[in-house]
């Protein structure tokens, strides 16, 4: 079974402190890791995935497959960046299901 | 181009009663899938389809059904609401070759159950 973790509900910061959002996985074979964001009355969208390995809006993550996590991290948080965080799992076949952790609220401090 | 269509965005419905959410998608896609958010539980997928006359379960299946007769659309439906149904409710869909790849959410059917 698949299986993502966010250990934090709600992580508040102040303005231009940095960002760490936890994400950890548990999958047998090798995982295509995303990050989803949700901003205040839109949709889910996609933020970033593992593969691309590129920065998005300031946002990096690793995949460390030895800790088999995947932690969202930005040096400088914006206020902008208050929103729902998903960190989301799927298979690497292309009919695998896409499994996602209970999300983390980030609010940023003025 | 309109992405991922869910209607209604709102219901309200009494315990026994049954609806469909509809949702479209104009991308081709041939993956679409139905997930419920619940607050600390994150979205939980219900039901999935690879494609048309094709479904199958997700992790919470139990009380709705789902069908695929077209390409576009993957309609929800709850046989007789129950009140632990209530939730926001998103539709996703996305391309099935190429390895796993990033799924469009749409608005989300936020649906109450008296």
């Amino acid at each position: 079974a698949q299986r993502v973790t966010q250990p934090e509900k709600l992580l508040s910061v102040f303005k231009g402190a940095p960002v760490e959002l936890k994400c950890n996985y548990s999958y047998s074979g090798s995982p295509e890791l995303f990050w989803y964001v949700q901003y205040s009355r839109q949709r889910l969208q996609l933020l970033l995935r593992h593969i691309s390995r590129e920065s998005i809006k300031g946002f990096t993550a690793d995949l460390n497959k030895g800790e088999t996590s995947f932690h969202l991290k930005k040096p400088f948080a914006q206020e902008e960046d208050s929103a729902m965080y998903y960190c989301a799992l799927s298979g690497l076949n292309a009919g695998n299901m896409l499994t996602f952790g209970g999300g983390t609220r980030l609010m940023v401090k003025p | 181009n309109a992405g991922v269509t869910q209607t209604p965005k709102f219901q309200v419905l009494k315990t026994g009663q049954s609806m469909t959410l509809q949702c479209a998608q104009d991308m081709n896609h041939e993956y679409m899938s139905w997930y419920r958010q619940d607050p600390g539980m994150g979205l939980r997928l219900i039901h999935y389809s690879v494609g048309a006359g094709i479904t199958d379960q997700g992790e919470v299946p139990n009380g709705y059904n789902v069908s695929r007769s077209t390409t576009e659309d993957f309609p929800l439906r709850l046989l007789s609401a129950a009140p632990s149904q209530t939730s926001v409710y998103f539709c996703a869909s996305r391309l099935l070759n190429r390895g796993p790849q990033p799924q469009h959410f749409g608005d989300g059917t936020r649906l109450s159950i008296l």
